[in-house]
Protein backbone atom coordinates (compact mmCIF):
# COMPACT_ATOMS: atom_id res chain seq x y z
CA UNK A 1 0.00 0.00 0.00
CA UNK A 2 1.15 3.54 -1.50
CA UNK A 3 1.96 5.74 1.94
CA UNK A 4 2.54 9.43 1.13
CA UNK A 5 4.03 11.34 4.43
CA UNK A 6 4.17 14.76 4.51
CA UNK A 7 6.07 17.23 7.11
CA UNK A 8 5.25 19.58 8.53
CA UNK A 9 1.52 19.29 9.21
CA UNK A 10 1.47 22.48 10.21
CA UNK A 11 4.42 25.96 9.26
CA UNK A 12 3.43 28.99 10.57
CA UNK A 13 5.84 31.58 9.32
CA UNK A 14 6.71 35.53 8.70
CA UNK A 15 6.42 37.10 5.86
CA UNK A 16 9.88 37.61 4.20
CA UNK A 17 11.21 33.97 5.26
CA UNK A 18 12.02 31.16 3.12
CA UNK A 19 10.91 27.21 4.27
CA UNK A 20 10.47 23.81 2.85
CA UNK A 21 8.14 21.83 2.88
CA UNK A 22 8.97 17.66 2.57
CA UNK A 23 6.79 15.03 0.99
CA UNK A 24 7.94 11.43 1.20
CA UNK A 25 6.52 8.13 -0.26
CA UNK A 26 6.89 4.85 0.09
CA UNK A 27 6.92 3.22 -3.58
CA UNK A 28 7.99 3.71 -6.79
CA UNK A 29 6.44 6.62 -8.75
CA UNK A 30 7.72 9.03 -11.31
CA UNK A 31 4.58 11.31 -11.23
CA UNK A 32 4.11 13.98 -8.29
CA UNK A 33 1.63 16.73 -8.03
CA UNK A 34 1.18 19.83 -5.73
CA UNK A 35 -1.94 21.03 -5.12
CA UNK A 36 -2.82 23.80 -2.79
CA UNK A 37 -6.44 24.25 -0.94
CA UNK A 38 -8.12 27.05 0.43
CA UNK A 39 -10.51 26.49 2.78
CA UNK A 40 -14.02 25.32 1.59
CA UNK A 41 -12.34 25.32 -1.72
CA UNK A 42 -11.75 22.33 -4.15
CA UNK A 43 -7.58 21.89 -5.22
CA UNK A 44 -5.44 23.84 -6.94
CA UNK A 45 -2.94 22.41 -9.24
CA UNK A 46 0.25 24.00 -8.86
CA UNK A 47 2.98 21.93 -9.89
CA UNK A 48 3.25 18.08 -12.14
CA UNK A 49 6.45 16.29 -11.80
CA UNK A 50 7.48 13.90 -14.01
CA UNK A 51 10.45 12.83 -14.02
CA UNK A 52 13.39 12.42 -11.28
CA UNK A 53 15.20 15.45 -11.00
CA UNK A 54 11.96 17.68 -12.49
CA UNK A 55 12.20 21.30 -10.72
CA UNK A 56 9.67 23.84 -11.35
CA UNK A 57 8.86 26.84 -10.13
CA UNK A 58 5.92 29.51 -10.14
CA UNK A 59 6.69 32.78 -8.25
CA UNK A 60 7.43 32.19 -4.87
CA UNK A 61 7.07 28.74 -4.84
CA UNK A 62 9.41 25.87 -6.27
CA UNK A 63 8.44 21.89 -6.20
CA UNK A 64 10.96 19.26 -6.87
CA UNK A 65 11.24 15.67 -7.20
CA UNK A 66 14.03 12.97 -6.62
CA UNK A 67 12.35 10.16 -7.50
CA UNK A 68 15.37 7.80 -6.38
CA UNK A 69 15.17 8.65 -2.64
CA UNK A 70 11.40 9.19 -2.97
CA UNK A 71 11.00 12.40 -1.90
CA UNK A 72 9.52 15.88 -3.69
CA UNK A 73 9.81 19.44 -1.71
CA UNK A 74 8.39 22.67 -1.56
CA UNK A 75 10.77 25.36 -0.96
CA UNK A 76 8.76 28.77 -0.27
CA UNK A 77 11.01 32.08 -1.05
CA UNK A 78 9.88 35.18 0.80
CA UNK A 79 6.51 34.07 1.89
CA UNK A 80 3.54 36.34 1.62
CA UNK A 81 0.66 36.62 3.83
CA UNK A 82 -1.04 35.44 0.20
CA UNK A 83 0.35 31.94 0.70
CA UNK A 84 -1.42 30.98 3.32
CA UNK A 85 -3.42 27.77 2.14
CA UNK A 86 -3.05 23.96 2.72
CA UNK A 87 -0.76 22.52 0.66
CA UNK A 88 -1.12 18.51 -0.56
CA UNK A 89 1.40 16.23 -2.19
CA UNK A 90 -0.25 13.70 -3.99
CA UNK A 91 1.36 10.58 -6.05
CA UNK A 92 0.37 9.13 -9.22
CA UNK A 93 0.30 5.12 -8.54
CA UNK A 94 -0.70 3.26 -11.49
CA UNK A 95 -2.13 -0.44 -10.91
CA UNK A 96 -0.34 -2.93 -11.89
CA UNK A 97 -3.65 -5.35 -12.83
CA UNK A 98 -6.05 -2.70 -14.52
CA UNK A 99 -3.29 0.05 -15.39
CA UNK A 100 -5.48 2.48 -14.13
CA UNK A 101 -3.60 5.33 -12.61
CA UNK A 102 -5.43 7.52 -8.86
CA UNK A 103 -3.41 9.54 -6.76
CA UNK A 104 -2.45 8.93 -2.95
CA UNK A 105 -2.89 12.56 -1.19
CA UNK A 106 -0.44 13.22 1.99
CA UNK A 107 -2.25 14.53 4.66
CA UNK A 108 -1.47 18.43 3.74
CA UNK A 109 0.52 20.98 5.08
CA UNK A 110 -1.22 24.07 6.39
CA UNK A 111 0.77 27.66 5.89
CA UNK A 112 -0.04 30.04 7.68
CA UNK A 113 2.03 33.12 6.82
CA UNK A 114 1.85 36.47 9.39
CA UNK A 115 3.36 39.94 9.11
CA UNK B 1 -13.59 24.09 -22.77
CA UNK B 2 -16.04 23.47 -20.28
CA UNK B 3 -13.93 22.29 -16.52
CA UNK B 4 -15.24 19.80 -13.91
CA UNK B 5 -18.69 20.78 -12.53
CA UNK B 6 -20.15 18.88 -9.48
CA UNK B 7 -24.21 19.25 -8.15
CA UNK B 8 -24.75 20.11 -5.81
CA UNK B 9 -22.54 22.19 -3.84
CA UNK B 10 -23.85 21.34 -0.61
CA UNK B 11 -26.09 19.10 0.99
CA UNK B 12 -27.58 18.00 4.70
CA UNK B 13 -28.81 14.93 5.33
CA UNK B 14 -29.44 12.31 7.90
CA UNK B 15 -28.46 8.92 9.10
CA UNK B 16 -29.35 6.04 7.15
CA UNK B 17 -30.75 8.36 4.40
CA UNK B 18 -29.09 7.87 0.68
CA UNK B 19 -27.60 10.61 -1.67
CA UNK B 20 -26.66 10.83 -5.18
CA UNK B 21 -23.74 13.34 -6.12
CA UNK B 22 -23.03 14.80 -9.72
CA UNK B 23 -19.78 15.05 -11.68
CA UNK B 24 -19.68 16.46 -15.32
CA UNK B 25 -16.35 16.04 -16.72
CA UNK B 26 -14.20 18.27 -18.79
CA UNK B 27 -15.02 18.22 -22.02
CA UNK B 28 -13.00 15.31 -24.12
CA UNK B 29 -12.32 13.64 -20.74
CA UNK B 30 -13.20 10.00 -20.58
CA UNK B 31 -12.64 8.88 -17.07
CA UNK B 32 -13.50 9.82 -13.55
CA UNK B 33 -12.85 9.53 -10.29
CA UNK B 34 -14.45 10.20 -6.83
CA UNK B 35 -12.65 11.08 -3.32
CA UNK B 36 -13.74 11.53 0.06
CA UNK B 37 -11.77 14.47 1.90
CA UNK B 38 -12.94 14.36 5.65
CA UNK B 39 -11.76 17.41 7.63
CA UNK B 40 -8.53 17.83 8.05
CA UNK B 41 -7.57 14.76 6.18
CA UNK B 42 -5.90 14.37 2.28
CA UNK B 43 -8.37 13.28 0.15
CA UNK B 44 -8.76 9.59 0.04
CA UNK B 45 -9.65 7.51 -3.15
CA UNK B 46 -13.34 6.28 -3.54
CA UNK B 47 -13.27 4.56 -7.20
CA UNK B 48 -12.58 4.94 -11.13
CA UNK B 49 -15.22 5.10 -13.37
CA UNK B 50 -13.70 4.80 -17.43
CA UNK B 51 -15.86 4.55 -20.50
CA UNK B 52 -18.89 3.18 -18.10
CA UNK B 53 -17.11 0.57 -15.81
CA UNK B 54 -16.00 0.87 -13.01
CA UNK B 55 -11.47 0.50 -13.20
CA UNK B 56 -10.48 0.82 -9.99
CA UNK B 57 -11.58 1.39 -6.00
CA UNK B 58 -10.42 2.25 -3.04
CA UNK B 59 -10.55 1.52 0.73
CA UNK B 60 -14.42 2.02 0.76
CA UNK B 61 -17.72 -0.19 1.70
CA UNK B 62 -20.03 -1.51 -1.08
CA UNK B 63 -22.65 1.50 -0.33
CA UNK B 64 -20.76 3.65 -2.13
CA UNK B 65 -21.24 2.93 -5.46
CA UNK B 66 -21.22 4.80 -8.66
CA UNK B 67 -22.44 5.18 -12.59
CA UNK B 68 -20.72 6.92 -15.48
CA UNK B 69 -22.78 7.83 -18.16
CA UNK B 70 -22.39 7.71 -21.88
CA UNK B 71 -21.08 11.33 -21.69
CA UNK B 72 -18.80 10.53 -19.59
CA UNK B 73 -20.60 12.21 -16.73
CA UNK B 74 -20.86 9.94 -13.66
CA UNK B 75 -23.24 9.67 -10.28
CA UNK B 76 -21.80 8.68 -6.59
CA UNK B 77 -24.56 7.24 -4.45
CA UNK B 78 -24.12 6.56 -0.81
CA UNK B 79 -26.27 4.45 0.90
CA UNK B 80 -27.21 4.14 4.57
CA UNK B 81 -25.36 7.31 5.39
CA UNK B 82 -23.65 7.32 8.60
CA UNK B 83 -22.22 10.67 10.33
CA UNK B 84 -18.50 10.10 9.36
CA UNK B 85 -19.62 10.22 5.77
CA UNK B 86 -19.70 14.07 6.29
CA UNK B 87 -17.18 14.94 4.01
CA UNK B 88 -16.22 17.37 0.95
CA UNK B 89 -16.58 14.72 -2.02
CA UNK B 90 -13.88 15.37 -4.91
CA UNK B 91 -14.95 14.77 -8.55
CA UNK B 92 -11.83 14.61 -11.12
CA UNK B 93 -11.64 13.70 -14.73
CA UNK B 94 -8.83 13.03 -16.86
CA UNK B 95 -8.02 11.72 -20.06
CA UNK B 96 -6.98 8.09 -19.72
CA UNK B 97 -4.61 6.88 -22.40
CA UNK B 98 -2.50 4.54 -19.94
CA UNK B 99 0.72 6.83 -20.29
CA UNK B 100 -0.20 10.06 -18.21
CA UNK B 101 -3.54 11.25 -17.44
CA UNK B 102 -3.73 14.42 -14.98
CA UNK B 103 -6.62 14.46 -13.00
CA UNK B 104 -8.57 18.07 -13.10
CA UNK B 105 -10.97 18.46 -10.14
CA UNK B 106 -14.17 19.71 -9.61
CA UNK B 107 -15.33 22.52 -6.89
CA UNK B 108 -16.69 19.60 -4.82
CA UNK B 109 -20.01 18.90 -2.99
CA UNK B 110 -20.01 19.34 0.60
CA UNK B 111 -22.38 16.79 2.38
CA UNK B 112 -23.25 17.03 6.07
CA UNK B 113 -24.99 13.87 7.68
CA UNK B 114 -27.02 14.65 10.82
Amino acid sequence: ELKVEQNPLFLSMQEGKNYTIYCNYSTTSDRLYWYRQDPGKSLESLFVLLSNGAVKQEGRLMASLDTKARLSTLHITAAVHDLSATYFCAVDARSMNSGYSTLTFGKGTMLLVSP
Amino acid sequence: ETGVTQSPTHLIKTRGQQVTLRCSSQSGHNTVSWYQQALGQGPQFIFQYYREEENGRGNFPPRFSGLQFPNYSSELNVNALELDDSALYLCASSLSDRVFNEQFFGPGTRLTVL
